[in-house]
């Protein structure tokens, strides 16, 4: 069974570059019909989609975030990777790793446990 | 972008009852149209995609339906373990958006 499982910094400076990773194990990241993605919820608050990377490479970010967006994959670890620059404090939030379905229609069909990163000084 | 509204925000229902939350998007998105249920301090987990397919291992009792910019999730009937936070989400466009979410409480 597919699981993924976020790391990196729980904690970044205003200003800074956070900076996660989410490996994937029981399966590999360069299986057909899949891409995958990063989503965030700041505390008590709704989802926001994020990103994500296709098989070739590709990548679609949120325009509200583009500027400051890095999705990238390492094949050889199975793993893939998140890099947000500049963050300030609304960047607080349980950031989520996940695979997209991507076949006729396109879905969020397994998710990291997330991971909390707190924007403060 | 592609705003999807969810409504109620919240609701209170009693284990047993049939509950419909539904979502509308600001423009058509044919059947593009996920559901996902949350628990606290847990990921999402999908439920419905593609407006009405029932994701493998969940159980019957969810359904969705809805096409062009209405549509449905409905529980026939709550079970405990179903309260819970409920979002939508539409991947019509490649900016993928999220409903606000619908929080079901037990009445």
């Amino acid at each position: 069974q597919l699981q993924l499982h976020e790391s990196g910094s729980g904690l970044v400076k205003p200003s800074q570059t956070l900076s996660l990773t989410c490996a994937v194990s029981g399966g590999s990241i360069s299986s057909g019909g899949y891409s995958w993605s990063w989503i965030r919820q700041p505390p008590g608050k709704g989802l926001e989609w994020i990103g994500y990377i296709f098989q070739s490479g590709s990548t679609y970010y949120n325009p509200s975030l583009k500027s400051r967006v890095t999705i990238s994959v390492d094949r050889s670890k199975n793993q893939f990777s998140l890099k947000l620059s500049s963050v300030t404090a609304a960047d607080t939030a349980v950031y989520y790793c996940a695979r997209v379905r991507t076949t006729v229609s396109q879905y969020f069909d397994s998710w990291g446990q997330g991971t909390l990163v707190t924007v403060s000084s | 972008d592609i705003r999807m509204t969810q409504s109620p925000s919240s609701l209170s229902a009693s284990v047993g009852d049939r509950v419909t939350i539904t979502c509308r998007a600001s423009q058509s998105i044919s059947t593009y149209l996920n559901w996902y249920q949350q628990k606290p301090g847990k990921a999402p987990k999908l439920l419905i995609y593609a407006a009405s397919s029932l994701q493998s291992g969940v159980p019957s009792r969810f359904s969705g339906s809805g096409s062009g910019t209405d549509f449905t999730l409905t529980i026939s009937s709550l079970q405990p373990e179903d309260f819970a936070t409920y979002y939508c989400q539409q991947s019509y466009s490649t900016l993928y958006t999220f409903g606000q979410g619908t929080k079901l409480e037990i009445k």
